[in-house]
């Protein structure tokens, strides 16, 4: 375990649905972010929290909302999603949001939109 | 913005064979090169970085090697076991010091046998 725990581990929802992903970290850090994993875009940053402050979104559809009510929790609340938003999901955290920092990432969250 | 090019997409080694990914990244302000690797069904992990003001720097079986002026790094892989068998990334982040990480696309790394 890294100390970054996310769930749920596996989710399968439908275009019109509304869910969301929880992140916690039990590190002491005070970054968070979001990554999108899939085939044809490894490991693509959506959002980053900083002493729970967005501090980047890389242009992220309006279908993805973060959410970071401390520096311990991280969600991403998800509405009528498409096909091609399925992918795994990676939360991280750092120690302060340092591109120069070591990332902790979590497990994943594998989404599949029907 | 920062590109960070990866080579080879999959790369299959021996048993025993060295093994080496090769990046390229654009912005001559870069100066912390990490590699994660990523075993298949867990979480990306940092095995080796490097920053601008070394030019190689070497963990046991690992080491990477920064060539600013033609801005690529490589992590070479020597005596390579079933177990190194993974996706590797490369990354690079420039100052100031909240500039993400822009990450390659992976290489798979397959050990056989």
């Amino acid at each position: 375990e890294t100390g970054v725990t996310q769930t749920p581990r596996h989710l399968v929802m439908g275009m019109t649905n509304k869910k969301s992903l929880k992140c916690e970290q039990h590190l002491g850090h005070n970054a968070m972010y979001w990554y999108k994993q899939s085939a044809k875009k490894p490991l693509e940053l959506m959002f980053v929290y900083s002493l729970e402050e967005r501090v980047e979104n890389n242009s992220v559809p309006s279908r993805f909302s973060p959410e970071c009510p401390n520096s311990s929790h991280l969600f991403l609340h998800l509405h009528t999603l498409q096909p091609e938003d399925s992918a795994l999901y990676l939360c991280a955290s750092s120690q302060d949001g340092g591109g120069r920092e070591k990332l902790f990432f979590g497990s994943g969250t594998q989404l599949s939109v029907l | 913005g920062e590109n960070v090019e990866q080579h080879p997409s999959t790369l299959s080694v021996q048993e025993g064979d060295s093994a080496v990914i090769k990046c390229t990244y654009s912005d001559s302000a870069s100066n912390y090169f990490p590699w994660y690797k990523q075993e298949l069904g867990k979480r990306p992990q940092l095995i080796i970085d490097i920053r601008s003001n070394v030019g190689e720097k070497k963990d046991q079986r690992i080491a990477v090697t920064l060539n600013k002026t033609a801005k690529h790094f490589s992590l070479h892989i020597t005596e390579t076991q079933p177990e190194d068998s993974a996706v590797y990334f490369c990354a690079a982040s420039r100052p100031p010091g909240n500039t993400p990480l822009v990450f390659g696309k992976g290489t798979r790394l397959s050990v056989i046998a």
